[in-house]
């Protein structure tokens, strides 16, 4: 059973709608929850988050965690055509150094 | 910069040949990683190494065998090619505990003809 959900698995968008990406998680001891964008080659990174409540933001991009509710959701706000990519949602597990990754959304923002 | 750098970004082989995947990271860091993504699929890990000779078995590693003899450098094994091998291989690197996180490599597109 997957530990890691993302929803959607795939969204298409018109430029400047506004998403909100899924990622729900049922780990043991759970450390961090990291969001990556992956275009056509390497994911990079974009958030790590570790405390509920508190929203990390980059220009356009936030994300914030609930370790109540074990979930997190990724917002991009005003979307550009260069929005367009697979968003990775990742959990890091005391005690194991592999991340545990949901399968991805894949976002597609038309002009 | 930082980087984990992979030797080829496109790479055709034909099925039955031995193939290698190379990774070479400059962070000095203890684990290495080794993913295929396929598309509906996400990534699924076919092997990690958290030290030099150390590796670990992941959730795929049948067809495939690795290499750590150095701790920068982490390497892929093909033994033979098969056409359900044609995929996008991504290696990672963390520090011990990888509580911040991989640094990816670009990408190897492998299509196994």
């Amino acid at each position: 059973e997957d530990k890691v959900v993302q929803s959607p698995l795939s969204l298409v968008v018109h430029e400047g709608d506004t998403v909100t990406l899924n990622c729900s998680y049922e780990v043991t001891n759970f450390r961090s929850l990291l969001w990556y964008k992956q275009e056509k080659k390497a994911p990079t990174f974009l958030f790590m988050l570790t405390s509920s409540g508190i929203e990390k933001k980059s220009g356009r991009l936030s994300s914030i965690l609930d370790k109540k509710e074990l979930f997190s959701i990724l917002n991009i706000t005003a979307t550009q055509t260069g929005d367009s990519a697979i968003y990775l949602c990742a959990v890091v597990e005391g005690g194991s150094e592999k991340l545990v990754f949901g399968k991805g959304t894949k976002l597609t923002v038309n002009p | 910069d930082v980087k984990v750098t992979q030797s080829s970004r496109y790479l055709v082989k034909r099925t039955g040949e031995k193939v290698f995947l190379e990774c070479v990271q400059d962070m000095d860091h203890e684990n290495m990683f080794w993913y295929r993504q396929d598309p509906g699929l996400g990534l699924r890990l076919i092997y990690f190494s958290y030290d030099v000779k150390m590796k670990e078995k992941g959730d795929i590693p049948e067809g495939y065998s690795v290499s750590r003899e150095k701790k920068e450098r982490f390497s892929l094994i093909l033994e033979s090619a098969s056409t359900n091998q044609t995929s996008m291989y991504l290696c990672a690197s963390s520090l011990r505990g990888g509580f911040y996180g991989y640094t990816f490599g670009s990408g190897t597109r492998l299509t196994v003809v």
